[in-house]
């Protein structure tokens, strides 16, 4: 059901930025990217999210392509408390309200 | 913390109960949605409830069944369980319907144990 593919795992140093990306080359033109990030076993936390432009806010950047086939989730400076699993999903609107989480990427940030 | 409630916590059964899942969505907000997550599996979208009314389902069984009520609270009921019910089970609530825009936010879940 995800539409999307990423990475299975990533490290990034303590303070560095940590670029995850994720490719959804079936998106739809009214179909947002959204990201999410779930740390242990805690409740999946909303990120970021857009549609064709960059987005940032106090949490990270976005961006997307041109085609809008593949984005980037930019953490800038990433802690040690970034360590989550982050998923990144495009909103199936045509059925529904639903997301579909994929496997996402495991990051972990390494002092 | 999200605004979104869910209880128990914890939940520790024994195979062939039944069990209640209760969650209270943000203030205002009117979708709920239930997500179970097992560690074979990842989070499985299970059904989403609209202001009272199933709106969309996804991988949920048919000895599983949820409800929204006129207060906006949901209860996800789950029968018959079996060992592979252990998971987490997920609440999440929106605003609206249906919008793409929108976000959902996440409660911290229920660790639902049967053995």
């Amino acid at each position: 059901d995800a539409k999307t593919t990423q990475p299975p795992s990533m490290d990034c140093a303590e303070g560095r930025a940590a670029n995850l990306p994720c490719n959804h080359s079936t998106i739809s033109g009214n179909e947002y990217v959204y990201w999410y990030r779930q740390i242990h076993s805690q409740g999946p936390q909303y990120i970021i999210h857009g549609l064709k432009n960059n987005e940032t806010n106090e949490m990270a950047s976005l961006i997307i392509t041109e085609d809008r086939k593949s984005s980037t989730l930019i953490l800038p400076h990433a802690t040690l408390r970034d360590t989550a699993v982050y998923y990144c999903i495009v909103r199936v609107g045509d059925t529904g309200n639903q997301f579909y989480f994929g496997t996402g990427t495991s990051l972990t940030v390494i002092p | 913390d999200s605004g979104v409630t869910q209880t128990p916590k914890h939940l520790i059964t024994a195979t062939g109960q039944r069990v209640t899942l209760r969650c209270s969505p943000r203030s205002g907000d009117l979708s709920v949605y239930w997500y179970q997550q097992s560690l074979d599996q990842g989070l499985q979208f299970l059904i989403q409830y609209y202001n009272g009314e199933e709106r969309a389902k996804g991988n949920i069984l048919e000895r599983f069944s949820a409800q929204q009520f006129p207060d906006l609270h949901s209860e996800l009921n789950l029968s018959s369980l079996e060992l592979g019910d252990s998971a987490l089970y997920f609440c999440a609530s929106s605003p609206r319907q249906f919008a793409t825009n929108e976000k959902l936010f996440f409660g911290s879940g229920t660790q639902l144990s049967v053995l």
